[in-house]
């Protein structure tokens, strides 16, 4: 099965400051990586996927590239802010299998 | 639209009694999932539907475990009986048909097993 780690556990940085998230995934296979967003007591939710046909993506103040060589994408937040404080996690899936993997979360908290 | 709906938010149970979940996904949903989250950790799968047929059952411990989806909507997930590793959370999600885009989750039942 997949094997999906992420790094780092924890990160806190200054309001306004960049962040930063890797993903390293196993299974060759997979073909689509999200990245997801989970506030306390409420479900996971998705903030930006990309496809394996494409090495980068950007929304706004985040962005996600994707290293499928390496097996690994990472998530790229900007000019972060108090809002952004929560658990993310990356959970890359192949398309054919249709169940998410997600790794163990990172902590991101953006002192004001 | 509306998103997926899952009952209770909370529940207190004690050891080897038995309980179980509820969960409406988005209509038009095909694929529903049942994730257990447990504190600190990320997501991890227990089963997934398929309209009303079990695609992946391969981590639902199924001595205890149990879950349907009778008519190809709702979802039911019970534990029988409880022990302390299963306070959790467990979250449900469903998805479209297609190629996985549109995963949305609920937001949960928190289990505490005492």
């Amino acid at each position: 099965g997949e094997n999906v780690e992420q790094h780092p556990s924890t990160l806190s940085v200054q309001e306004g400051d960049s962040a930063v998230i890797k993903c390293t995934y196993s299974d060759s296979a997979s073909n689509y990586f999200p990245w997801y967003k989970q506030e306390l007591g409420k479900g996971p939710q998705l903030i930006i996927d990309i496809r394996s046909n494409v090495g980068e993506k950007k929304d706004q103040r985040i962005a996600v590239t994707l290293n499928k060589t390496a097996k690994h994408f990472s998530l790229h937040i900007t000019e972060t802010q108090p809002e952004d404080s929560a658990v993310y996690f990356c959970a890359p899936m192949d398309t054919g299998r249709r169940a998410l993997t997600f790794g163990s979360g990172t902590r991101l908290q953006v002192q004001p | 639209e509306a998103g997926v709906a899952q009952s209770p938010r909370y529940k207190i149970i004690e050891k080897r009694q038995s309980v179980a979940f509820w969960c409406n996904p988005i209509s038009g949903h095909a694929t529903l999932y049942w994730y257990q989250q447990i504190l600190g950790q990320g997501p991890k799968l227990l089963i997934q539907f398929q309209n009303n047929g079990v695609v992946d059952d391969s981590q639902l411990p199924k001595d205890r475990f149990s879950a349907e989806r009778l008519k190809g909507v709702d979802s039911t997930l019970k534990i029988q009986p409880a022990k302390l590793e299963d306070s959790a959370v467990y979250l449900c999600a469903s998805s479209p048909p297609g190629t996985g885009k549109g995963y949305t989750f609920g937001s949960g039942t928190r289990l505490t097993v005492v």
